[in-house]
């Protein structure tokens, strides 16, 4: 079955180090995103990107990088710069000519940092 | 950045009750997407609409496209614990534009 899989689920880091999730998808996405959930907020747009080797910073990139080696993947890394890091992140796929019939999002990521 | 506007920012209903949310812009769209987010995993689509004035259902889930096309509803009809959670509205201008547009959610609890 395509879809899009995110790991690991629970993530535990100590205040300081940087950490990589990985967001692997099978769909054939060019398109792929990178969102931070916090509580009782929405989705905000980390970084994108929509072809390999490109990507563009979002709305709260500062403190966090990515890479677009290949199609399938788009890992981000947290690293220590980001002042709040604990967080649900989601990342999600699509077709770029193909936006407006949605996202396929993964089951997410939540990081905890102490 | 960007956020929609929805409204309410949460729900506490019983079971069987009927359910009414919004999602408010000032700019207009071309497509209107509705999303729900169960407990600790990823938004799922549940209805998409393309059309100013078009009404779409999926179940118990009935959407509509405002006129303007600056807003957009959705419904629930008879609610059940299991539509806990999360829902999102989404936004797309049309054209080549490369992203969604998404509300700040609407939570939504079912008591049974």
């Amino acid at each position: 079955d395509g879809g899009i899989t995110q790991s690991p689920k629970y993530l535990f880091r100590k205040e300081g180090q940087n950490v990589t999730l990985s967001c692997e998808q099978n769909l054939n996405h060019d398109a792929m995103y990178w969102y931070r959930q916090d509580p009782g907020q929405g989705l905000r747009l980390i970084y994108y990107s929509q072809i390999v080797n490109d990507f563009q910073k979002g709305d709260i990139a500062e403190g966090y990088s990515v890479s677009r080696e290949k199609k399938e993947s788009f890992p981000l890394t947290v690293t220590s710069a980001q002042k709040n890091p604990t967080a649900f992140y989601l990342c999600a796929s699509s077709a770029p000519d193909r936006v407006r019939y949605g996202y396929t999002f993964g089951s997410g990521t939540r990081l905890t940092v102490v | 950045g960007q956020q929609l506007n929805q409204s309410p920012q949460s729900m506490f209903i019983q079971e069987g009750e009927d359910v009414s949310m919004n999602c408010t812009s000032s700019s207009i769209f071309n497509t209107w997407l509705w999303y729900k987010q169960d407990p600790g995993e990823g938004p799922v689509l549940l209805i998409a609409l393309y059309k100013a004035g078009e009404l779409t259902s999926n179940g118990r889930l009935t959407a509509q496209f405002g006129i303007t096309r600056k807003d957009s509803f959705l419904n629930i009809s008879a609610s059940i614990p299991s539509d806990v959670g999360i829902y999102f509205c989404a936004g797309h201008y049309g054209g080549a534009t490369n992203k969604l547009i998404f509300g700040t959610g609407t939570l939504l609890a079912v008591q049974p």
